[in-house]
């Protein structure tokens, strides 16, 4: 069964809208999951590292204010795509690792494909 | 410079036969993790394999094996028996601790296409 849940899978909606996008964690209590960013054809880009009780932090390039994630729980993070914007679409993917360390894998949600108009 | 570098866009493999996806990878770090993902059209993550830097056996899971060359930095998939269903994109990640921050990096992955 599902290790991580990500909601909605897909979203349409017009310029300007802010997007909500959750990721929950089924089986383990997740101090830091990861949020992803993949254009078509392209490969995974880490956005931000999601931490539980403190702020998130984000890789170079990626606008803070622009997407918004709160860590609220060991089991849930959240990403907000505030004032989205056609150039904001694209799929979006987060994932949780199964441990601490640098070997332990990490699963995936099924992602969400976000369409701005 | 990259960190996981995939050489291969696309492969093509007749069913039942076997495959190799390449992947090297740049650390500097002494502990890592390797993975390899699938990724169908549909778009989802599997993940299917991993080997840690340590690890001195090559990890097997099903028909998924890893080629680890430790020395060559490279971490290649070894996909025996071809399936159709095995036509997807794969990437090839690694995790590691620089500083206790933990960071994974994504190849630009590898299309594989199984013909009947």
């Amino acid at each position: 069964g599902a290790v991580v849940s990500q909601h909605p899978s897909r979203v349409i909606c017009k310029s300007g809208t802010s997007v909500k996008i959750e990721c929950r964690s089924l089986d383990f209590q997740a101090t830091t999951m990861f949020w992803y960013r993949q254009f078509p054809k392209q490969s995974l880009m880490l956005m931000a590292t999601s931490n539980e009780g403190s702020k998130a932090t984000y890789e170079q390039g990626v606008e803070k204010d622009k997407f918004l994630i709160n860590h609220a729980s060991l089991t849930l993070s959240t990403l907000t795509v505030t004032s989205a914007h056609p150039e904001d679409s694209s799929f979006y993917i987060c994932s949780v690792p199964t441990g601490p360390n640098s070997n332990q894998p990490q699963h995936f949600g099924d992602g969400t494909r976000l369409s701005i108009l | 410079a990259q960190k996981i570098t995939q050489t291969q866009p696309g492969m093509f493999v007749q069913e039942k036969e076997a495959v190799t996806l390449d992947c090297t990878y740049d650390t500097s770090d002494q502990s890592y993790g390797l993975f390899w993902y699938k990724q169908p059209s549909s778009g989802e993550m599997i993940f299917l394999i991993y080997q840690g830097s340590y690890d001195e056996q090559n990890a097997t899971e099903g028909r998924y094996s890893l080629n680890f060359q430790k020395a060559r930095k490279s971490a290649n998939l070894v996909i025996s028996a071809s399936q159709l269903g095995d036509s997807a994109m794969y990437f090839c990640a690694m995790r590691e601790s620089p500083g206790g921050y933990q960071k994974v990096t994504f190849g630009i992955g590898t299309k594989l296409q199984v013909i009947p």
